[in-house]
């Protein structure tokens, strides 16, 4: 069974700092990643794909790949209290459309003023 | 936010009733899906479709049906809700992302509870 690993938290970071958000995938064949953040009561938000190896920046966030140790983390930088928010990792085997993505449970992030 | 709607956005129900929940999208999106959020659980997938009548199971789909006459709707069904189907429901769309690649993006969301 494919399988998503998300430490739940709830990690605390203080405004301005970096926040470190790490995820582990069980299916060596997968081929996308995402992070989306979801507030409490609202739906799902994508905020960062990544497909190959390396970092990907997208303002204060970057996306990290690493398929050979199979972990795909989210650095958030500059951390500020609306960033507080559940993360959620999301693997997917292919990348044509008809994607069935996998999700971690969750980690919890709480920016501290 | 990928033009996709919820109805209703709650519902409290009584177990052995039928209940279907709608997700109706804007932009003629092929692919849709049929999610449910748990505590512990994370996102599970239950029904997607991938055209107008064409639909497939996802890994929690006992207890429940899903219909797609048009492409911008796409139903889920409980046919005789139980109180382990109290959950929020998501649906959501594929589509193209910036970089070319395909991403999936979330409506509302229907938060239902069953009795």
């Amino acid at each position: 069974q494919k399988e998503v690993e998300q430490n739940s938290g709830p990690l605390s970071v203080p405004e301005g700092a970096i926040a470190s958000l790490n995820c582990t995938y069980s299916d060596r064949g997968s081929q996308s990643f995402f992070w989306y953040r979801q507030y409490s009561g609202k739906s799902p938000e994508l905020i960062m794909s990544i497909y190959s190896n390396g970092d990907k920046e997208d303002g204060r966030f970057t996306a990290q790949l690493n398929k050979a140790s199979q972990y795909v983390s989210l650095l958030i930088r500059d951390s500020q209290p609306s960033d507080s928010a559940t993360y959620l990792c999301a693997v997917n085997q292919y990348n044509f459309g008809n994607e069935k993505l996998t999700f971690g449970t969750g980690t919890r992030l709480t920016i501290i003023p | 936010d990928a033009g996709i709607t919820q109805s209703p956005r709650h519902k409290v129900t009584e177990t052995g009733t039928p209940v279907t929940l709608r997700c109706h999208q804007t932009e003629n999106h092929r692919y849709m899906y049929w999610y449910r959020q748990d505590p512990g659980h994370g996102l599970r997938l239950i029904h997607y479709s991938y055209g107008v009548k064409d639909t497939d199971k996802g890994e929690v789909s006992d207890g429940y049906s899903v219909s797609r006459s048009k492409t911008e709707d796409f139903l889920l069904t409980l046919e005789s809700a139980t109180s382990s189907q109290t959950s929020v429901y998501f649906c959501a769309i594929s589509a193209p992302g910036t970089s070319g690649s395909w991403e999936q993006f979330f409506g509302p969301g229907t938060r239902l509870t069953v009795l």
